[in-house]
């Protein structure tokens, strides 16, 4: 079935040491998008890909980055997490930017001890 | 400040009632509306999206819009206790530069009653 893949999906790091959270789509989309949200909030957007065109939302910290390697794959990097990033991180993906429907993932659990 | 709002609840529903859920935006020019279903520790799962004014129907759900008071609202019959979830609202924002992205509301947690 066609799909977005988040891996992994629980992830477990040290305050500090970089991280990165893997996403994979089989829906051959052009968007992918990365939400953070914590528990009780609204999934928040921190950047996303519009083919290889990348659009960092304003206020996304810079501890935070993205790559896209092919159309399939987009990674979230985080260069040296904080007890605040602690979170689920949720990977959409849409046929079009932004007005066609998003489709998520299963999320990556964070948590930063 | 371009904001989605709805009421957190909870809202608790008798099993076999309907449920309304509501959420009211700020962008006049948003287009683009939709529902999401969110299980604790899942990811949302699409419902509903609208993009007319009045009512669109799905089974259970309907989804309803009033693009002049700014309202969305999702309707579910014949509540089902599989139903008991948090309702996320996004809506489609706009500035001067296109669509800035999906806003999301912080949820309706709805519990159905057995």
């Amino acid at each position: 079935d066609a799909m977005v893949i988040q891996n992994p999906r629980y992830q477990v790091t040290q305050f500090g040491k970089p991280v990165t959270l893997s996403c994979s789509q089989t829906l051959n989309h052009n968007v992918m998008y990365w939400y953070q949200q914590k528990s009780s909030q609204a999934p928040k957007l921190l950047f996303h890909y519009y083919d290889k065109d990348f659009n960092n939302e304003a206020d996304t910290p810079d501890n935070f980055q993205s790559r896209r390697p092919n159309t399939s794959f987009c990674f979230l990097d985080i260069r040296s997490p904080g007890l605040g990033d602690a979170a689920m991180y949720l990977c959409a993906t849409s046929r079009g930017q932004f007005t066609d429907t998003q489709y998520f993932g299963p999320g990556t659990r964070l948590t930063v001890l | 400040q371009k904001e989605v709002e709805q009421n957190s609840g909870p809202l608790s529903v008798p099993e076999g009632a309907i449920a309304s859920l509501n959420c009211t935006y700020s962008d006049r020019v948003s287009q683009s509306f939709f529902w999401y279903r969110q299980y604790s520790g899942k990811s949302p799962e699409l419902i509903m999206s609208i993009y007319s004014n009045g009512d669109k129907e799905d089974g259970r759900f309907t989804a309803q819009l009033n693009k002049a008071s700014q309202y969305v609202s999702l309707l579910i019959r014949d509540s089902q206790p599989s139903d008991s979830a948090t309702y996320l609202c996004a809506v489609l924002m706009y500035s001067g530069g296109g669509a800035d992205g999906l806003t999301f509301g912080k949820g309706t947690h709805l519990i159905i009653q057995p």
